[in-house]
């Protein structure tokens, strides 16, 4: 398995701001993604971040208003840009790890747009 | 696109009772996945399926993937109150796919 954190762990933010999601891991991995999960409901997922390429986002979801980056094989942040209270939800990143094709999740960060 | 449905949504059961949820996709997957998300946690990897009709076991958790690799089942016998939490079935998106697709998970709670 592998050592997933994520910084913040929850915020309160005003609309129209930003918000800047870290994930670290405590290994080199290839794969990494993003989901959102509304208060109990299922996981989304954004967009997959592989070091070396863009990310590749899923329908629903563009690059200017969730960029990410993935400098190397340890780390990623999301960015939720131009924020509403419908981005209010929980982020979590997740990896998969050499090839298993099982997914790894951070403890997720907690997002309040008001 | 593919989807991945979870039965049932809630499930309340007596401690020592017995519970089971379904998942069913509309096409055939390569491998199934489960994950268990305790209230206010994380989703947790459980366990993986490939071959078709595998059965897996885990002390009392038992998972089984169709014969024809569109549907999977997860049984707990003899519920404990530390199996409170929401159980995800997880499929590829498509064959040989790294991005998953998840069922919109069960809800169990156990009442002491």
């Amino acid at each position: 398995s592998a050592v997933i954190s994520q910084k913040p762990s929850r915020d309160i933010c005003q609309r129209g701001t930003s918000l800047t999601i870290q994930c670290q891991v405590d290994s080199q991995v290839t794969m990494m993604f993003w989901y959102r999960q509304q208060p109990g409901q299922s996981l989304t997922l954004i967009a997959t971040a592989n070091q070396g390429s863009e990310a590749t986002y899923e329908s629903g979801f563009v690059i200017d208003k969730f960029p990410i980056s993935r400098p190397n094989l340890t780390f990623s942040t999301l960015t939720v840009s131009n924020m509403s209270p419908e981005d209010s939800s929980i982020y979590l990143c997740s990896v998969e790890l050499a090839g298993r094709y099982e997914q790894y999740f951070g403890p997720g960060t907690r997002l309040t747009v008001t | 696109g593919q989807q991945v449905m979870q039965i049932p949504q809630y499930q309340h059961v007596q401690e020592g009772e017995d519970f089971t949820t379904y998942c069913n996709s509309s096409t055939t997957l390569s491998n199934i996945q489960w994950y268990k998300q305790r209230p206010g946690g994380h989703p947790v990897f459980l366990i993986q399926l490939v071959k078709s009709g595998e059965v897996k076991k885990q002390k009392r958790l038992t998972f089984q993937f169709g014969e024809a690799k569109k549907n999977s089942s997860l049984h707990i016998t003899a519920t404990q109150t530390t199996d409170v939490g929401t159980y995800f079935c997880a499929g590829p998106v498509g064959a040989g796919s790294y991005q998953l697709t998840f069922g919109k998970g069960t809800k169990l709670s156990v009442i002491p």
